[in-house]
């Protein structure tokens, strides 16, 4: 089976500006969450979509959105960038939530914010 | 979900077995023991998870104390290419819980060296 992928892997934007990020899961897989990792504050819980819907929320601004399409593909977006949004963008896939369903992450998106 | 600590960093000779504690003395009934580990900037690569019971994998072994306050994962033959930081772990199971979000801490960055 091929992995989590995502798209694109690396980015640059100015800030004010607004970027949208992908992440296509393990096939049959229904989870798709979301985390950001910065060197300051680790890896932190953006949010969790399963079947469209989203089903849990972290501690963010609501400049960070995202939504989930029928096919499980999910998309995140980030509008009026700022210095500190710079991160790597992890999607990991589940084949559905709760704690005996493992994620698996991607390889991350590399966002750079000028 | 409980909170995890862990050792900021070990190391280890490559060829023998690291031992990596984790303590979650707050840990709740059906919260579950996740084991994941990332190499520099690429995305969190899942090891091992368990609730009660000691587990195995091609990867590790996870005990898991039998009052659940601590784990311990176990990589039996150290590889160079095992360096990288753990992450230990708990996340809430049962069934149709919507609690699935992983809450990382710093880890314990483990070096093997030659």
């Amino acid at each position: 089976k091929a992995g989590v992928t995502q798209t694109p892997r690396y980015l640059i934007k100015t800030r004010g500006q607004q970027v949208t990020l992908s992440c296509s899961p393990i096939s049959g897989h229904r989870s798709v969450s979301w985390y950001q990792q910065t060197p300051g504050q680790g890896l932190q819980f953006l949010f969790e979509y399963f079947s469209e819907t989203q089903r849990n929320k972290g501690n963010f601004p609501g400049r960070f959105s995202g939504r989930q399409f029928s096919n499980s593909r999910s998309e995140m977006n980030v509008s009026t960038l700022e210095l500190g949004d710079s991160a790597l963008y992890l999607c990991a896939s589940s084949p559905g939530t709760g704690g005996r369903n493992e994620q698996f992450f991607g390889p991350g998106t590399r966002l750079t914010v000028l | 979900d409980a909170k995890t600590t862990q050792p900021p960093s070990m190391d280890c000779a490559e060829g023998r077995a690291a031992n990596l504690p984790c303590n979650h003395s707050t840990i709740s009934g059906n919260e579950y023991v996740y084991w994941y580990r990332q190499i520099h900037s690429q995305g969190p690569q899942y090891i091992i998870h368990g609730l009660k019971n000691n587990e195995t994998n091609e990867m590790a072994s996870l005990i898991i104390t039998e009052d659940r306050k601590s784990s311990t994962l176990i990589l039996p033959h150290a590889t160079l290419r095992d360096t990288a930081v753990y992450y230990c772990i708990v996340r809430v199971g049962g069934r149709g819980s919507t609690l699935g979000r992983l809450y990382f801490g710093r880890g314990t960055q483990l070096t093997v060296w030659p």
